[in-house]
């Protein structure tokens, strides 16, 4: 199965600031990836799709990039309600397999 | 508007089995994709099982194929998975997901304990 490192596994920042996140796939996934918000005992919600394209609502201050093994989740300034967990999710290959997620935390 | 309401969650022992329902509105359930996914306590996402939109092709991931099987019922907009000889490591949350290669939309979940 094809595996998803995220990184880091926590990043300190203020509002205001910028965060990029990483994804790191271990094989191609083409443009087959996405990456979802979790709030504390909330489900999932979907960011970005096909690598750079934002989901139905999703401000503009979240954005995606990447293609093949490494991908990026960039929020470009930072909201108190950002502070919370990513995921990164392939769907290139089968399983559909998940990143360990990264927290992100205010300094 | 979308909706996706677990149930059928609950404590069950290590061999025994369950089945969850996920009941969907707001979408056009019967050409849509769907899938459920897993929670681990204080752990990450774990895809389980998902079904497609028109062929009704059912797919697992490998820890779970062979007792875990996933269905529909296009009549009543739900969708199923039918869990059986559970282990304590299937001990989760279960999402169930408006899924087209990446979970579109989600429900809430309900939680699954297995013990002794």
């Amino acid at each position: 199965e094809i595996v998803l490192t995220q990184s880091p596994g926590t990043l300190s920042l203020s509002p205001g600031e910028r965060a990029t996140l990483s994804c790191r796939a271990s094989e191609s996934v083409s443009s087959n990836l996405g990456w979802y918000q979790q709030k504390p005992g909330q489900a999932p919600r979907l960011l970005i799709y096909g690598a750079s394209n934002r989901a139905t609502g999703i401000p503009d201050r979240f954005s995606g990039s990447g293609s093949g093994t490494d991908f990026t989740l960039t929020i470009s300034r930072l909201e108190p309600e950002d502070f919370v967990m990513y995921y990164c999710q392939q769907y290139g290959g089968s399983p559909r397999t998940f990143g360990q997620g990264t927290k992100l935390e205010m300094k | 508007e979308m909706q996706l309401l677990e149930s059928g969650g609950g404590l069950v022992q290590p061999g025994g089995s369950l089945r969850l329902s996920c009941a969907a509105s707001g979408f056009s359930f019967s050409s849509n994709g769907m899938a459920w996914v897993r929670q681990s306590p204080g752990k990450g996402l774990e895809w389980v099982s998902g079904v497609s939109g028109s062929s009704e092709r059912t797919y697992y991931t490998d820890s779970v194929r062979g007792r875990f099987t996933v269905s529909r019922d296009k009549s009543k907009n739900m969708v199923f998975l039918e869990m059986n000889s559970l282990r304590t490591e299937d001990t989760a949350v279960y999402f169930c997901a408006k899924w087209d290669g990446v979970g579109q939309f989600w429900g809430q979940g309900t939680l699954v304990a297995v013990s002794s």
